[in-house]
């Protein structure tokens, strides 16, 4: 069952280290987007990548955070010097145009 | 800003009874909405989706009614079973557009 996968599906930082969340969408899919889930919250929209290409990302940080999707290889989420508040879990999903997305199992992010 | 709102974080329902589930949004640019579910420690699947140019779309257990004039979808799933036991997600977005916005879900119960 080729569906979104990402890793590591658990993730210990301590404050200040850096975090790499990654996302293999589902096969022929070229859209990706990140959403962030905080304790008690919704889904929160943080970026959509297409190959090599940062579409909208008005849902990220400024600072520490970053996202990629390089012509080969899954994407990436970066976060720059972790911070307590960082701690979330994190969903990828996958897309053709127009069409639902669909989900990831996740990354929970935590920081000590 | 939440654009899409809903309101009620839990629901119980009997087991064979008719559930429930409803969502508001503010933005009238929105014309493409969907319902996915969410289990513990799992990504959201993709329930069911209705564009604006309908008011009611069926699969199986699962109806989702759209009133435009009113900024308001709701989801009836019956009848009820226990594994149907997870949060609900209502998102919509605009067809052309990249993000899409999610509600903070609702808590459903099927009680057997």
């Amino acid at each position: 069952n080729a569906g979104v996968m990402q890793n590591p599906r658990h993730l210990v930082r301590r404050r200040g280290q850096e975090a790499r969340l990654r996302c293999s969408p589902m096969k022929g899919h070229s859209h990706v987007y990140w959403y962030r889930q905080l304790p008690e919250e919704g889904l929160k929209f943080m970026v959509y990548l297409q190959k090599e290409n940062i579409i909208d990302e008005s849902g990220m940080p400024k600072e520490r955070f970053s996202a990629e999707f390089p012509k080969e290889g899954p994407s990436i989420l970066r976060i720059q010097q972790v911070v307590r508040g960082d701690s979330a879990a994190y969903f990828c999903a996958s897309s053709l145009q127009g069409q639902p997305q669909h989900f990831g199992d996740g990354t929970r992010l935590s920081i000590l | 800003d939440q654009q899409v709102k809903q309101n009620s974080p839990s629901l119980s329902v009997q087991e064979g009874r008719i559930s429930i589930l409803n969502c508001d949004y503010t933005n009238s640019m929105f014309d493409y909405f969907l319902w996915y579910k969410k289990y513990p420690a799992e990504g959201p699947t993709f329930l069911i989706s209705i564009s604006s140019i309908k008011d009611k779309n069926e699969d199986g257990r699962f109806t989702v009614f759209l009133n435009k004039s009113a900024k308001h979808l709701s989801l009836h799933i019956v009848p009820s079973q226990p594994g149907d036991s997870a949060v609900y997600f209502c998102a919509a977005s605009a067809l052309l557009g990249n993000q899409f916005y999610f509600g903070t879900g609702t808590s459903l119960t099927v009680i057997p």
